[in-house]
């Protein structure tokens, strides 16, 4: 199936934790995203990449790396993992400057920190 | 800051077309309109989008007026599984980030 998937699906981890979330799209799109989903359901913009270079960080703790080894994977890695930064963390993909092409989001990363 | 302003929350009996308005009145001429949803637990879906003209797929119809400053999603026959949360977004079609604000909480009702 074409899609963008993310694993895994769900991470429960303790404080002070590393972990990493995955994201691959196999759609031939040049740029990938990650968006924060908190409890109060706000979807943010975390990072984008276009074609492995990096294009938007926004204002996320440098305890968050993302890392794209080409540009059908996209990687999440948290250092030290709070309480606050559980929620969803969704992937997304698209393919830019070409009109007719909305973004694809994976089904998402339930992170709880405990 | 989200560049639109949708309604928080719309009620539509099942059956029906459900009506989905946004208010974008700083929309830049080569800004397109996108429409997403978010099923509860899922990722958000695309729907529709459209820079000028009115659109219709297979999911839904976008009317957008003349001046460009407000349009409506269309559901033409609403049903449950419609449940979500609608956003209505202004995107540039780069590799910009899209902003989501609040959206619509849209509820079926049987």
């Amino acid at each position: 199936d074409t899609a963008v998937s993310q694993t895994p699906k769900y991470l429960v981890t303790q404080m002070g934790n590393d972990k990493s979330i995955k994201c691959e799209q196999n759609l031939g799109h040049d740029t990938m995203y990650w968006y924060k989903q908190d409890s109060k359901k706000f979807l943010k913009i975390m990072f984008s990449y276009n074609n492995k270079e990096l294009i938007i960080n926004e204002t996320v703790p440098n305890r968050f790396s993302p890392k794209s080894p080409d540009k059908a994977h996209l990687n999440l890695h948290i250092n030290s993992l709070e309480l606050g930064d559980s929620a969803v963390y969704f992937c997304a993909s698209r393919l830019t400057r070409a009109s007719g092409y909305g973004y694809t989001f994976g089904s998402g990363t339930r992170l709880t920190v405990v | 800051d989200a560049k639109t302003t949708q309604p928080p929350s719309m009620d539509c009996a099942e059956g029906r077309a459900a009506n989905l308005p946004c208010n974008h009145s700083t929309i830049s001429g080569n800004e397109y309109v996108y429409w997403y949803r978010q099923i509860h637990s899922q990722g958000p879906q695309y729907i529709i989008h459209g820079l000028k003209n009115n659109e219709t797929n297979e999911m839904a119809s976008l009317i957008i007026t003349e001046d460009r400053k407000s349009s409506t999603l269309i559901l033409p026959h609403a049903t449950l599984r419609d449940t979500a949360v609608y956003y209505c977004i202004v995107d540039m079609n780069r590799d910009d980030k899209i902003i989501f604000g609040k959206g619509t909480r849209l509820h079926i009702l049987p």
